[in-house]
């Protein structure tokens, strides 16, 4: 299907373990984001990418790894999970860093770490 | 940094106008984006306006104030399917920072 779409939608972990959110989009978008959304925080950025093998730090990277290898697939791990981390994960692409380009979202992942 | 202030609620009825706004003290200033998110969806593109004045889009506009910090959307002939959050994101040089969004809720 065209888009922008995230697996799983929903995911329950236990602390410590790894967990990686699986992002993909079809319209060969140079940059991809993740961001966390949580109540009395809004919408906060984690990581980014330019392009393949290109990824940057956003607002709050710490505890979560990614990797760009291919155009398409822009995956988050995090490396061990902690309670903290519990929040909707929302994965975005736009056509290039410029000015006015919009950001196009996934549907999301919902996950809670016990 | 980035400071992005809107209001937390707003309540409104069908078929009124509402106006939210959205200030922003930031280090970098490319252009501000509103983007709509219904409770449980992605947030979906409204509107961008990078220059100063007011952008018209159907019953939606957006105005923005540069040497203000300052920004609105204005809803028009308010609809039930309006309630919604409503997120202000200023953008910087590849990103955009989103203020925490505005809930509001339309009543008949």
């Amino acid at each position: 299907d065209a888009g922008i779409t995230q697996s799983p939608r929903y995911k329950i972990t236990e602390t410590g373990r790894q967990v990686t959110l699986m992002c993909h989009q079809t319209w060969s978008h140079s940059y991809m984001f993740w961001y966390r959304q949580d109540l009395g925080h809004g919408l906060r950025l984690i990581y980014y990418s330019a392009a393949a093998d290109i990824t940057d730090k956003g607002e709050v990277p710490d505890g979560y790894v990614v990797s760009r290898s291919k155009t398409e697939n822009f995956p988050l791990t995090l490396e061990s999970a902690t309670r903290s981390q519990t929040s909707v994960y929302f994965c975005a692409s736009s056509d290039s860093g410029g000015s006015g380009n919009e950001q196009f979202f996934g549907p999301g992942t919902r996950l809670t770490v016990l | 940094g980035q400071n992005i202030d809107q209001p937390t609620e707003m309540t409104a009825t069908e078929g009124a106008i509402v106006q939210i706004n959205c200030t922003y003290q930031t280090s970098g200033f490319n252009g501000l984006f509103w983007y709509q998110q219904h409770a449980g969806e992605a947030p979906t593109f409204l509107s961008y306006n990078v220059l100063d004045g007011l952008e018209e889009k159907g019953r939606f506009s957006s105005f923005l104030s540069r040497s203000k910090g300052y920004s609105y959307l204005l809803l028009k002939e308010l609809q039930m399917k309006d309630s919604a959050s409503y997120l202000c994101a200023v953008e910087g040089y590849s990103t955009l920072t989103f203020g925490k969004g505005t809930m509001l809720l339309v009543s008949p």
